[in-house]
């Protein structure tokens, strides 16, 4: 089964405007790691966040920003005044000792498309 | 500079024809890992090590070998490569486990006729 659901496959935004990714996630752990990373269409995946399930505090990081909720199971993530740079697939993961910490789960990709 | 490199890029081959794309990190990170990645199904792990000689099965490990005989280089070996190998294969390392972040190499589309 799917640890990591993303449920949007394609969002298409105009420039500016604010875009986000929802990723929920299951899990029987209670500590845990969650992550962001962002495939450009160049192909290569950039880390973006990493939060531990004992930190619930937003985080901002320029235009990016992530939203974490344990009592819905969500990580989403916001970009704020979407830029044509932004555009590509973003992937949400989950990584939890019951397999001894060797395995990102990834869910299955957001691909945003931003333009002019 | 801090990298993960695959080698190679890009690559064609045919049913059988074994082949061995490789993987260095310069981090000397303890963690290394095989995923593959298919449409629809975000990336998947293939193998993981955690050092010298200690590695064990992702999610999907059927048809790959791997082996972990330095630090640095964790290839992945495909004996007798089928057409549902084709697929974009990433490697990452992390220092240690402990949900560390993973860092991934540039990925290498393969394409098995």
């Amino acid at each position: 089964a799917q640890k990591v659901t993303q449920a949007q496959t394609e969002i298409s935004v105009v420039e500016k405007e604010d875009v986000t990714l929802d990723c929920v996630y299951e899990t029987r752990d209670t500590t845990y790691y969650l992550f962001w990373y962002k495939q450009p269409p160049s192909g290569e995946l950039v880390f973006l966040i990493r939060r531990n399930s004992f930190d619930e505090q937003n985080e901002i990081s320029g235009r990016y920003s992530w939203n974490f909720q344990k009592s819905t199971s969500s990580f989403n993530f916001t970009i704020t005044a979407s830029q044509v740079v932004d555009s590509a697939v973003y992937f949400c993961a989950l990584s939890e000792p019951t397999d001894s910490w060797g395995k990102l789960q990834f869910g299955a990709g957001t691909q945003v498309v931003v333009t002019p | 500079e801090a990298q993960v490199t695959q080698n190679p890029r890009y690559l064609i081959t045919v049913t059988g024809k074994k082949l061995t794309v490789t993987c260095s990190q310069n981090m000397n990170h303890e963690y290394m890992s095989w995923y593959r990645q298919d449409p629809g199904l975000g990336l998947r792990q293939i193998y993981y090590s955690m050092n010298v000689e200690v590695t064990d099965k992702g999610d999907v490990p059927e048809g790959y070998k791997v082996s972990r005989k330095e630090k640095r280089n964790f290839p992945l070996i495909l004996e007798s490569p089928s057409p549902n190998q084709t697929s974009l294969y990433f490697c990452a390392s992390s220092s240690e486990g402990g949900g560390d972040t993973q860092y991934f190499g540039p990925g290498t589309r393969l394409t098995v006729l």
